[in-house]
């Protein structure tokens, strides 16, 4: 069955310090591939995503992400963290049997925390 | 100038009571889905609705009908509530099946 994970549960990182969160999918064929970011208390925000073409992609709030086929991993990247960066990191992938972002399977999430 | 809206934000009820969820979007999206999001914050797709027509239902108890009235609305209604239904429930939208999924801000809700 196709599978998202997320080994790390819980990151501390200190403010200005530079992060990156960890996603690995198991599936037969290249998936589209997504971050979203989740304040407390609020939904689900887009960082950014992956459909085709160049493998590291730009999100917003300065983050990006690097799509390696080889070890099937999609990890997200900030140079350096902010305080506001606090949240929980939730890397997903969109269903390849139908080739459509639309059944998205999420792993399990990792939440950030930041030290000033 | 809410893009996915949500109510009620918290639904506190009994067990074997009857509720609905209501879902907006004025983004124009075709594509509408609701989530579940449990106490472990996973997060898996419930139901997906493309121009009112049922496009995604994973293994839902029947007690849970999700009603597209229109392409702008998507609502859950739950009958008989049981206290594993207690999650946050998130709706999201998208432009076509293909397309970045937006989400709403979830409704907590609490089965005593």
């Amino acid at each position: 069955a196709q599978s998202v994970t997320q080994p790390d549960i819980h990151i501390t990182v200190s403010e200005g310090a530079s992060l990156e969160l960890r996603c690995n999918y198991s599936y037969g064929a290249t998936p589209y591939l997504f971050w979203y970011v989740q304040s407390p208390g609020q939904g689900l925000q887009l960082l950014l995503k992956y459909f085709s073409g160049d493998t590291l992609v730009q999100g917003i709030k300065g983050f990006e992400a690097e799509f390696k086929r080889s070890q099937s991993s999609f990890n997200l990247r900030k140079p350096s963290v902010h305080w506001s960066d606090a949240a929980e990191y939730f890397c997903a992938v969109g269903d390849p049997n139908t080739g459509t972002a639309s059944k998205l399977t999420f792993g399990t999430g990792t939440r950030l925390q930041v030290t000033l | 100038d809410t893009a996915v809206s949500q109510t009620p934000k918290y639904l506190v009820t009994q067990m074997g009571n009857d509720k609905s969820i209501k879902c907006e979007q004025n983004l124009g999206h075709d594509t509408m889905y609701w989530y579940k999001q449990d106490s472990k914050k996973f997060l898996k797709i419930m139901f997906s609705y493309n121009n009112k027509e049922l496009i995604i239902n994973e293994t839902v108890p029947n007690r849970f009908s999700p009603k597209s009235p229109d392409k702008a609305h998507l609502n859950l209604h739950i009958n008989s509530l049981e206290l594993g239904d207690s999650a946050v429930y998130f709706c999201a939208s998208s432009l076509g099946s293909e397309d970045t999924q937006y989400f709403g801000p979830g409704t907590r809700l609490t089965v005593l």
